[in-house]
């Protein structure tokens, strides 16, 4: 079937102004997770959703940022009062399942992402 | 915390050259896995590592997990133009989360 979707794809907003990102998983995966990554650098943790467990926010750098999960499916990750310092591109992934078969982890599905820039 | 660190940074070879990554981890893991980032992509799973000491291979990548579950390498034979890109290890908590490594940034020079 069809592989995670993020929209949008670019956004570009004004310092100040608030921004929604949406990552629809694939289909059946219960576990859904958000990344930062900004120029040239690895992957920044941000929040884990895990079937109908309560969220791991923990990587969350501040309570501008927050993410919902609908109906155990789409997931938004809003960002208040966006600063430069945010922009980077939001990766959104998915996998299977959300509990570990044994020493056995589902691998990630990753969308293409969406580039925030803050001007 | 958790600290995955992932060496060299960088590391650009010439077109044929072998090419070696390796991750190193504070705490004893239940498994690691291996992404790779083509530049402008995003991160795309190759393989899993499971067992102590297990090597795996896909046609010139070599995978391979420590004995103490603490380190893992990806080790590439006669790099190709196609190599180009960051890869990642990436490694689980007991939460079922995933963190993953600093990356590796692969230049092949044709």
């Amino acid at each position: 079937g069809a592989g995670v979707s993020q929209s949008p794809s670019n956004k570009v907003t004004e310092k100040g102004k608030d921004v929604e990102l949406r990552c629809d998983p694939i289909s059946g995966h219960t576990a859904l997770y958000w990344y930062r990554q900004s120029l040239g650098q690895g992957l920044e943790f941000l929040i884990y959703f895990q079937g109908n467990s309560a969220p791991d926010k923990s990587g969350l750098p501040s309570d501008r940022f927050s993410a919902e999960r609908t109906g155990g499916s789409v997931s938004t990750l809003t960002i208040q009062r966006t600063q430069q310092e945010d922009s980077a591109v939001y990766l959104c992934a998915s996998s299977l399942v959300s509990q570990a078969l044994g020493s056995y982890n589902s691998p990630l599905h990753f969308g293409n992402g969406t580039r925030l820039t803050v001007t | 915390g958790q600290q995955v660190m992932q060496i060299p940074q960088y590391q650009h070879v010439q077109e044929g050259e072998d090419f070696t990554t390796y991750c190193n981890s504070s705490t004893t893991l239940s498994n690691i896995q291996w992404y790779k980032q083509r530049p402008g992509g995003h991160p795309v799973f190759l393989i899993q590592l499971v067992k102590s000491g297990e090597v795996k291979k896909q046609k010139r990548l070599t995978f391979q997990f420590g004995e103490a579950k603490k380190n893992s390498s990806l080790h590439i034979t006669a790099t190709q133009t196609t190599d180009v890109g960051t890869y990642f290890c990436a490694e689980p908590t007991r939460a079922n989360n995933l963190f993953f490594g600093t990356g590796t940034r692969l230049t092949v020079i044709p």
